[in-house]
C-alpha cells in the first residue's frame, strides 16, 4: 500500500538547522509531487512547499523562501526538506504529503515529524 | 499572503446537517475550481476527503460533499455522526504552483 513515513522528533538550538526525511513506498515515485505541510501545536495547517518526484522542481512558500530547500532522491524514493537559521517559531509538526494538482492534493500524508526549538 | 477565512468552531447534533465556509480572494479561490478539504482528527495526519472542489476520494463517506462559489467553497456534513467530531482545513491552489490553507474550523458533535 501507499506509505510515507517519516524521519524521528528532533530537537534544535535557535539558528541551527534541520532536515526532515519522508520514505516513500507503494506507487510510482515519478508520477506524484510531494507538499510540505506543518501545523504548529494547537494551530492550523500551513503549507510549506512542493517538489516533483518527476524532476525536482520546487515551490516554496514565500514566507519560508530562503530559508528552506527540498530535494528528491528517486533511488531510494525519498523526500527530504531542510530548514534553517531555526527560530522557536519553526517549532511544529512536520508533515510530508503526496501532492498533484488533481486527483490527489494530499491524498496520503506521512506521520509527522515534530520539531523543536529551543534553547 | 492570508490564510483562507474559515469560522473557528461550529457544532450540531447526531443527524443534523452543517457547513462549514471558506472564504478567500480572486487569487485563490475564485481563480481555480481546485479546494480541497481535509478531516483531522487529535494526534493524527489531515485525511482528504474533498478534492477539486466537490469530489470525494474512494472511501470518503457520501455524508460528506462540498461546493463553491465566487470565492468561497463550503464542506457541507449531512447525517452527522459522533465520528465526525474533528477540526476541518479548507485549501486552495493559489497559482505557481503554490498553495493555501484556511485557519481551520473545529466541529463539535
Amino acid at each position: 500500500q501507499v506509505q510515507l513515513v517519516q524521519s524521528g522528533t528532533e530537537v534544535k538550538k535557535p539558528g541551527a538547522s534541520m532536515k526532515v526525511s519522508c520514505k516513500t513506498s507503494g506507487y510510482p515515485f515519478d508520477k506524484y509531487g510531494l507538499s510540505w505541510v506543518r501545523q504548529v501545536p494547537g494551530q492550523g495547517l500551513e503549507w510549506l512547499g512542493w517538489i516533483s518526484g518527476y524532476n525536482g522542481k520546487t515551490n516554496y512558500a514565500q514566507k519560508i523562501q530562503g530559508r528552506v530547500t527540498m530535494t528528491a532522491d528517486s533511488s531510494t524514493t525519498t523526500a527530504y526538506m531542510e530548514l534553517r537559521s531555526l527560530t522557536s517559531d519553526d517549532t511544529a509538526v512536520y508533515y510530508c504529503a503526496r501532492w498533484n494538482i488533481v486527483i490527489s492534493p494530499g491524498d496520503v500524508w506521512g506521520q509527522g515529524t515534530l520539531v523543536i526549538v529551543s534553547s | 499572503q492570508s490564510a483562507l477565512t474559515q469560522p473557528a468552531s461550529v457544532s450540531g447534533s447526531p443527524g443534523q446537517s452543517i457547513t462549514i465556509s471558506c472564504t478567500g480572494t480572486n487569487n485563490d479561490i475564485g481563480s481555480y475550481n481546485l479546494v480541497s478539504w481535509y478531516q483531522q482528527h487529535p494526534g493524527q495526519a489531515p485525511k482528504l476527503i474533498i478534492h477539486e472542489g466537490t469530489k470525494r476520494p474512494s472511501g470518503v463517506s457520501s455524508r460528506f460533499s462540498g461546493s463553491k462559489s465566487g470565492n468561497s467553497a463550503s464542506l457541507t456534513i449531512s447525517g452527522l455522526q459522533a465520528e465526525d467530531e474533528a477540526d476541518f482545513y479548507c485549501c486552495s491552489f493559489a497559482g505557481s504552483n503554490t498553495w493555501i490553507f484556511g485557519g481551520g474550523t473545529r466541529l463539535t458533535v
